[in-house]
């Protein structure tokens, strides 16, 4: 079985622009999730999709930022125009139910560097 | 609200010797707790989790961990130390006693082994 992958695994761009991150939950995992670490700081939870709706998106730092999934299956994030401050490495999260069985499956995560 | 103390960035032991992570947690709800490793280059794995069953909870790879609620804790052993256990470990918290099934994080400690 496949785990969670996430595209790109590095990226590094210039303050102002735009960029995309996409991750692939396991097949049939309705929840996915979108963390962040900052450097030297903890991973912080940005957002929970079940399918195809946020569930909770109480996390995301500010409208720079905008999250979809499509159809319930892979999620894309988007970050527009990217500052310094966003800098550090974006995981993604998938599990199949919530509740005290739920595990969350982790992602290699994506590292943004922002010039 | 929930949170997760980790005492020490970095713990260093050698092959052989115990492992003890230290873990403490705030929670006004019964809390669920987990810990994750990340080896380099990869994603979070789950390593063990409690959920309110048995105090004590034996994880993959030889590790455990015991639920103290009178001391909020939840420390993370393993009685000899590998090589391979070289890793940055998290702790993290959740209540499914809300709607939210995100984690929240400790700052993770990373875990040297000397030879």
């Amino acid at each position: 079985e496949a785990g969670v992958t996430q595209f790109p695994s590095h990226s590094v761009i210039e303050k102002g622009q735009t960029v995309t991150l996409r991750c692939d939950p396991i097949s049939g995992h309705d929840n996915l999730y979108w963390y962040r670490r900052v450097m030297g700081k903890e991973i912080k939870f940005l957002l929970h999709f079940v399918k195809e709706s946020k569930q909770d998106e109480s996390g995301m730092p500010n409208n720079r930022f905008l999250a979809e999934r499509t159809g319930g299956t892979y999620s894309t994030l988007k970050v527009q125009p990217a500052e310094l401050e966003d800098s550090g490495v974006y995981f993604c999260a998938s599990s199949q139910q919530t509740g005290p069985q739920e595990t969350q499956y982790f992602g290699p995560g994506t590292r943004l560097l922002v010039l | 609200a929930q949170s997760v103390t980790q005492l020490g960035s970095h713990v260093s032991v050698s092959e052989g010797a115990l492992v003890l992570l230290r873990c403490n947690y705030s929670s006004s709800v019964p809390p669920y707790l987990f810990w994750y490793v990340q080896y380099p280059n990869q994603g979070l794995q789950l390593l063990l989790k409690y959920t309110s069953a048995a105090t004590l909870v034996k994880g993959i790879n030889g590790f455990e961990a015991e639920f103290k609620k009178s001391e909020t804790s939840f420390h993370l052993t393993k009685p000899s130390a590998h090589m391979s256990d070289a890793a940055e470990y998290f702790c993290a918290v959740s209540s499914y006693g809300g709607s939210q099934g995100n984690l929240i994080f400790g700052k993770g400690t990373k875990l040297s082994v000397k030879p």
